[in-house]
């Protein structure tokens, strides 16, 4: 299976300061029909996961634009410009190139 | 609006047997695969199965084939999940959730425990 590999697992951040989740993948994501995909989930306390980022830097509707996926073949990257209240939660990147589909371990954002 | 809600989920002994249904609207069920994914405090989350779009093809995570059989009934844009041997390190969240997971539901708890 294709092991993917987050970090940090935790991320203190300032309100108004960036934050970056790196994820790593054993093996290249690229798909036999050539896409990539690598997608980042956001989770809330309580809530189900939410897709923000698809095909490693597509935002999906609604996201806001201080969410960005960048990366390819094993290395991945999810920034938030700057670091509002509402995005404390945990983050999951997940491949879907291969199957079995895999998550990382994912990586708790809470505010300092 | 989009919306998945599975249902089904509950108490279950070591051995036995569950059916988790997942109902959706807002969107074109039969035009989407279909997923479960479900999540533990120790495992995170981890993808279960996939279902194209006539049901003709299926994928299992290999920890789940044998036991568990995903399905669907486009007529009812219903997806399900029949869960056969259950062990208790099968205890999770079940969510219903497209292949490229782009819609969610809300879960329902599944626990193995005599």
């Amino acid at each position: 299976d294709f092991v993917m590999t987050q970090s940090p697992l935790s991320l203190p951040v300032t309100l108004g300061q960036p934050a970056s989740i790196s994820c790593r993948s054993s093996q290249s994501l690229v798909s036999s029909d050539g896409n990539t995909y690598l997608n980042w989930f956001q989770q809330r306390p309580g809530q189900s996961p939410r897709r923000l980022i698809y095909q490693v830097s597509y935002r999906d509707s609604g996201v806001p634009d201080r969410f960005s996926g960048s990366g390819s073949g094993t290395d991945f990257t999810l920034r938030i410009s700057r670091v509002e209240a509402e995005d404390v939660g945990v983050y999951y990147c997940m491949q879907g190139s291969h199957w079995p589909w895999t998550f990382g371990q994912g990586t708790k954002v809470e505010i300092k | 609006e989009v919306q998945l809600v599975e249902s089904g989920g509950g108490l279950v002994q070591p051995g036995g047997s569950l059916r988790l249904s997942c109902a959706a609207s807002g969107f074109t069920f039969s035009a989407y695969w279909m997923s479960w994914v479900r999540q533990t405090p120790g495992k995170g989350l981890e993808w279960v199965a996939n279902m194209n779009l006539d049901g003709s093809e299926k994928y299992y995570v290999d920890s789940m084939k044998g036991r568990f059989i995903i399905s669907r009934d486009n007529a009812k844009n219903s997806l399900y999940l029949q869960m056969n041997s259950l062990r208790a390190e099968d205890t999770a969240v079940y969510y219903c959730t497209t292949r490229r997971g782009d819609y969610w539901g809300q879960g329902t708890l599944v626990t193995v425990s005599s």
